[in-house]
């Protein structure tokens, strides 16, 4: 079945660096991936609308010079935290859509996340 | 009141029975309700959407959806142990780009 690839599942950084988080559909094309953050015992928070070939939609409250997404290619979208610091330290999760018309698919399929922990 | 208000549970039901996951929201005008499901450690699946009132059933899970009370609930026929997870409602807000998400609802189905 259709996989969404993200990578790194887990990354620790320093105060102040950036940390480049990439979400790969592998066997399908992906006009539009989502971005996600969760908080350890908190629900999830949609964070931007990645649209291949244009720019992203952030949500309200999202800083979109923070959170820096590209989406350059129907299989790749990254996701770069700036200048991380301790309080981004979350779970990131990418998403991809799926559809098909002509078979009737509009799924959304999840990467397995990133942990992020800034020291 | 929040935006989006679930149970937080644990709902415990036995295996076979009909688990009932209730979610209300406040935004009027939504127009796009999800149910995600989220095991322990692991990302979120979307298992339904509906858009418009009345039942969406697909396989053992019916959402249902009533706008006119605010109210969108899934239930899950024949549970089973492999259910028990948490599960979240998730609410597109009308006039922006913003979806809300449920605190969600962690269920345990007993064997």
């Amino acid at each position: 079945g259709a996989v969404v690839s993200q990578h790194p599942s887990r990354v620790i950084c320093k105060s102040g660096t950036s940390v480049k988080i990439e979400c790969r559909s592998l066997d399908f094309q992906a006009t539009t991936m989502f971005w996600y953050r969760q908080f350890p015992k908190q629900s999830l928070m949609l964070m931007a609308t990645s649209n291949e070939g244009s720019k992203a939609t952030y949500e309200q409250g999202v800083e979109k010079d923070k959170f820096l997404i590209n989406h350059a290619s129907l299989t790749l979208s990254t996701l770069t935290v700036t200048s991380a610091h301790p309080e981004d330290s979350s779970f990131y999760i990418c998403s991809a859509r799926e559809v098909s018309a002509s078979l009737g698919k509009n799924i959304q399929y999840f990467g397995a996340g990133t942990r992020l922990s800034v020291l | 009141q929040k935006e989006v208000e679930q149970n937080s549970g644990p709902l415990s039901v036995p295996e076979g029975a009909i688990a009932s996951l209730n979610c209300t929201y406040s935004d009027r005008g939504s127009q796009s309700f999800f149910w995600y499901r989220q095991y322990s450690g692991k990302s979120p699946e979307l298992i339904m959407s509906i858009y418009s009132n009345g039942d969406k059933e697909d396989g053992r899970f019916t959402a249902q959806l009533n706008k006119a009370s605010q109210y969108v609930s899934l239930l899950i026929r024949d549970s089973q142990p492999s259910d028990s997870a948490t599960y979240l409602c998730a609410v597109r807000q009308t006039g922006g780009f913003k979806t809300i998400f449920g605190a969600g609802t962690r269920l345990f189905v007993k064997a």
